[in-house]
């Protein structure tokens, strides 16, 4: 089964500390991996995306994820935290034959200590 | 990038009415939409894809009847939630994806603001 997993419900890092959120996927057919980031009421934001090449990417505000196809895994990291990124982070996952159609994990929320 | 509004940001209805949500593609044309309903706390689950012309396709378990989607245009789709109930509550969440240009074709979706709909 088709299936995207965050382990983490809820992480709080201090402000200026590293961070690293976990995505673990399930899925069939060569996943496209994406990780979005979602303020309290609103839509979701696109942080950075992984099709295929180099298994680092690099995405907005100073994230980065790394593709880890023997652990099945995308974890999406930053090296220092600022208080404006406490949100809901989403992993998904999805593939070109699915033509868009992703499947979201079920989300970590991210508060920063000041 | 690629912008996707959807209207209306919040609605309060009363039990039994039904209510419309608009998603558009303001600077591209979308042959595909995405609706998704988030309850508090939780993720995103698909209901349904839409495309332009043809009727949606409804995920497991998601009623046809109740969640009426129209594609009739490249920029616009509507969801409309018929008869809504307290249990209907939530917030509805559409997503575009453009043309076989660009990267769009590849997975990527823009993602409009959201509704959060009340059924009181």
């Amino acid at each position: 089964a088709q299936s995207v997993t965050q382990p983490d419900i809820h992480i709080t890092v201090s402000e200026g500390a590293s961070l690293e959120l976990r995505c673990n996927y399930s899925y069939g057919a060569t996943p496209y991996l994406f990780w979005y980031v979602q303020s309290p009421g609103q839509g979701l934001q696109l942080l950075l995306k992984y099709f295929s090449g180099d298994t680092l990417v690099q995405g907005i505000k100073g994230f980065e994820a790394e593709f880890k196809r023997s652990q099945s895994s995308f974890n999406l990291r930053k090296p220092s935290v600022h208080w404006s990124d406490a949100a809901e982070y989403f992993c998904a996952v999805g593939s070109y034959n699915q033509g868009g159609k992703l499947i979201f994990g079920q989300g970590t929320e991210l508060s920063v200590k000041p | 990038g690629a912008v996707v509004s959807q209207h209306p940001s919040w609605v309060i209805c009363k039990s039994g009415t039904s209510v419309k949500i608009e998603c558009r593609s303001l600077d591209f044309q979308a042959t595909t939409m995405f609706w998704y309903r988030q309850f508090p706390k939780q993720s995103l689950m698909l209901m349904a894809t839409s495309n332009e012309g043809s009727k949606a396709t409804y995920e497991q378990g998601v009623e046809k009847d109740k969640f009426l989607i129209n594609h009739a245009s490249l920029t616009l789709s509507t969801l409309t939630v018929t008869s809504a109930h307290p249990e209907d509550s939530s917030f509805y969440i559409c997503s575009a994806k453009g043309g076989t240009s660009g990267t769009l074709n590849t997975g990527e979706l823009f993602f409009g603001e959201g509704s959060r709909l009340t059924v009181l």
